[in-house]
């Protein structure tokens, strides 16, 4: 397994303001994702974060909205800009290795206010 | 988003008991499916894969695939109280996860 750890684990903010969540893998991994997962609900792949380039957003994610970088194969951020109550969620790192399993982070829960 | 439907329950077994989770998809060319765990404020756990059509044992855990009706489905014998919380069915597209809704267990001691 990837031991995965993701920081801040928990945070209030106030609407308009932007949030970075880092994301740091213990050993290389070949892909990392970013997911959000809503009060009750599961989860919803936001990106894939490629190392050196643009992220992949899935339908209804936008590189303005959420950018994301990977600049090495270990770690990745993600941003939540302009935030509004509707962004308030758990934000879930993940990366998986050759062997196709899917490892998490244990999740940054967002409030925003 | 692929499409992966599970039953959100609430599905609640007795102590000892089996408990059957199922999960259908919409992707024929879907190649890899997990089950996950996830409890109550805490992030997934993986539980199991499979690859292949048929049975795939571990320990009190059963999966099971057949992709012609594009249908997987997990097994818990023995059920214990430790194995309540939210099981999520995975399917895997190209190198995309995509997840269903979950299915949410509770076992009766």
């Amino acid at each position: 397994s990837a031991v995965i750890s993701q920081k801040p684990s928990r945070d209030i903010c106030q609407r308009g303001t932007s949030l970075t969540i880092q994301c740091q893998v213990d050993s290389q991994v070949t892909m990392m994702f970013w997911y959000r997962q809503q009060p009750g609900q599961s989860l919803t792949l936001i990106a894939t974060a490629n190392q050196g380039s643009e992220a992949t957003y899935e339908s209804g994610f936008v590189i303005d909205k959420f950018p994301i970088s990977r600049p090495n194969l270990t770690f990745s951020t993600l941003t939540v800009s302009n935030m509004s109550p509707e962004d308030s969620s758990i934000y879930l790192c993940s990366a998986n290795k050759n062997t196709g399993e899917l490892f998490f982070g244990e999740g940054s829960r967002l409030t925003v206010l | 988003q692929k499409e992966v439907e599970q039953n959100s329950g609430p599905l609640s077994v007795p102590e000892g008991a089996i408990a059957s989770l199922n999960c259908t998809y919409s992707d024929r060319v879907s190649q890899s499916f997990f089950w996950y765990r996830q409890y109550s404020g805490k992030s997934p756990e993986l539980i199991m894969s499979i690859y292949s059509n048929g049975d795939k044992e571990d320990g009190r855990f059963t999966a099971q695939l057949n992709k012609a009706s594009q249908y997987v489905s997990l097994l818990i014998r023995d059920s214990q109280p430790s194995d309540s919380a939210t099981y999520l069915c995975a399917v895997v597209t190209g190198n995309q996860f995509y997840f269903g809704t979950g299915t949410s267990l509770t076992v009766i001691p």
